[in-house]
């Protein structure tokens, strides 16, 4: 049974400094990976989309990357904004039509 | 881009009563529908899978005579909570994907029994 964990569960940080989240992943055999924000009491963003063909994905400030052998992803932010404040959730896919399994998310701070 | 559509967006009842949450795909048609819940705090929680035209599939520990999932049409799936009670009151969440495309969700339903 596929298991995601992400480490840390909250991370306080000052504007403008670059920031790594962390997630893993027990089953290797994965169909693809997002990375999601959530702000509270709202539904989800997707962030990046990361096939298991690929190590990497950029979108903006955002920079996820994948290895699949190790089981794990990171999710970096550079230049953090205090708008980055919110709930980063990492989710994997096993196979093409299954549900997501997520990590319990990472709360991140970023103060001004 | 695909987009889906939940409402209410939040809820609050007596226990008691049952509610009912709706989860559309606005711009594809979806045969598989995800519901998930979320506790404070909590990571999201697959509930049920929804299949166009068949019985739901529940994960193990959701009560299927308490979250009734309907998925009558391509477009269109139900979740009903009935006889809701404080421990039901949850975020709950839909989500779709076009075909082999990433999984869209919609914006979710807080529900608040009292």
């Amino acid at each position: 049974k596929q298991e995601v964990t992400q480490i840390p569960a909250a991370l306080s940080v000052p504007e403008g400094e670059n920031l790594v989240l962390n997630c893993s992943f027990t089953d290797s055999a994965i169909y693809n990976l997002q990375w999601f924000r959530q702000d509270p009491g709202k539904g989800l963003t997707s962030l990046l989309l990361i096939q298991s063909s690929q190590r990497e994905q950029t979108s903006g400030r955002l920079n996820a990357s994948l290895d699949k052998s190790s089981g794990r992803s990171t999710l970096y932010i550079a230049a953090s904004q205090p708008g980055d404040s919110a709930t980063y959730l990492c989710a994997v896919l096993n196979s093409g039509n299954t549900p997501l399994v997520f990590g319990k998310g990472t709360r991140l701070s970023v103060i001004a | 881009g695909a987009v889906v559509s939940q409402h209410p967006s939040w809820v609050i009842c007596k226990s008691g009563t049952s509610v009912k949450i709706e989860c559309r795909s606005l711009d594809f048609q979806a045969t598989t529908m995800f519901w998930y819940r979320q506790f404070p705090k909590q990571s999201l929680m697959l509930m049920a899978t929804s299949n166009e035209g068949s019985k739901a599939t529940y994960e193990q520990g959701v009560e299927k005579d308490k979250f009734l999932i309907n998925h009558a049409s391509l477009t269109l799936s139900t979740l009903t909570v009935t006889s809701a009670h404080p421990e039901d009151s949850s975020f709950y969440i839909c989500s779709a994907s076009p075909l082999n495309e990433k999984l869209f969700f919609g914006s979710g339903t807080q529900l608040s029994v009292l």
